[in-house]
């Protein structure tokens, strides 16, 4: 079975700064997806940034970029020019074609002003 | 936009009542998800469903059941609500294949008292 690790439950960082949250997963599937979700205080999950494991450029949105390392099963979101919008629960999150999502326990990014 | 609506964000139920929690999704997926979020656990996936009438039981199936009666809509049904079913509910739905990303509900908060 899939699993996803998140190992830091909470990070801060200086508005305008930049933070990197880390996530591993496991699986033997070769082609897959892996996602970053955001949920603020609002609840509502978010969508922040999407990786096809069959292509070796990383994703990159904005203010959003990951690094994407295949063989070692690492997929972290960095975040840049930090904003105080940012400050929210971040999920990592693993999808084979067709089937459910895993996701990780979440990191609590706090944004100091 | 997509959209995926959950009947109720705040839902207050006795012990033993069988409750319901209903979802629907405006943009014909294939696959909908019931998830329950509790802090430092992340989201579990308690059913899924991959077309009508079928379902797939997750990680933490037990106490609970789903019905798909329409592509649209997918129930969550609490058949004996206890006490340890009080969390977070998150519905989402997403395509069945390539380019897929879940669209998530803004959440239920189920307590029972």
């Amino acid at each position: 079975a899939q699993t996803v690790t998140q190992s830091q439950p909470e990070m801060s960082v200086q508005e305008a700064e930049t933070v990197t949250l880390s996530c591993t997963y496991d699986t033997s599937e070769s082609d897959y997806y892996l996602f970053w979700y955001k949920q603020p205080p609002s609840r509502q999950m978010i969508l922040v940034i999407r990786q096809e494991a069959y292509k070796q450029q990383n994703a990159t949105e904005n203010r959003f970029s990951v690094n994407f390392q295949k063989a070692a099963k690492s997929f972290s979101l960095k975040i840049s020019d930090s904003q105080l919008g940012d400050a929210a629960m971040y999920f990592c999150a693993y999808a084979n074609y067709g089937q459910n999502f895993v996701f990780g326990p979440g990191t609590r990014l706090s944004v100091l002003p | 936009d997509v959209k995926v609506t959950q009947s109720s964000r705040y839902l207050v139920k006795r012990t033993g009542e069988k409750v319901f929690l209903e979802c629907v999704q405006d943009m014909d997926h294939e696959n909908m998800f019931w998830y329950r979020q509790d802090p430092g656990l992340g989201l579990r996936l308690i059913y899924f469903s991959y077309d009508v009438k079928m379902k797939e039981k997750g990680d933490i199936p037990e106490g609970y059941s789903v019905s798909r009666e329409k592509k649209e809509r997918f129930s969550l049904i609490l058949e004996s609500a206890s006490t340890n079913q009080t969390s977070m509910y998150l519905c989402a739905s997403s395509y069945r294949g390539v380019n897929t990303e879940a669209f998530f509900g803004q959440g239920t908060r189920l307590t029972v008292v």
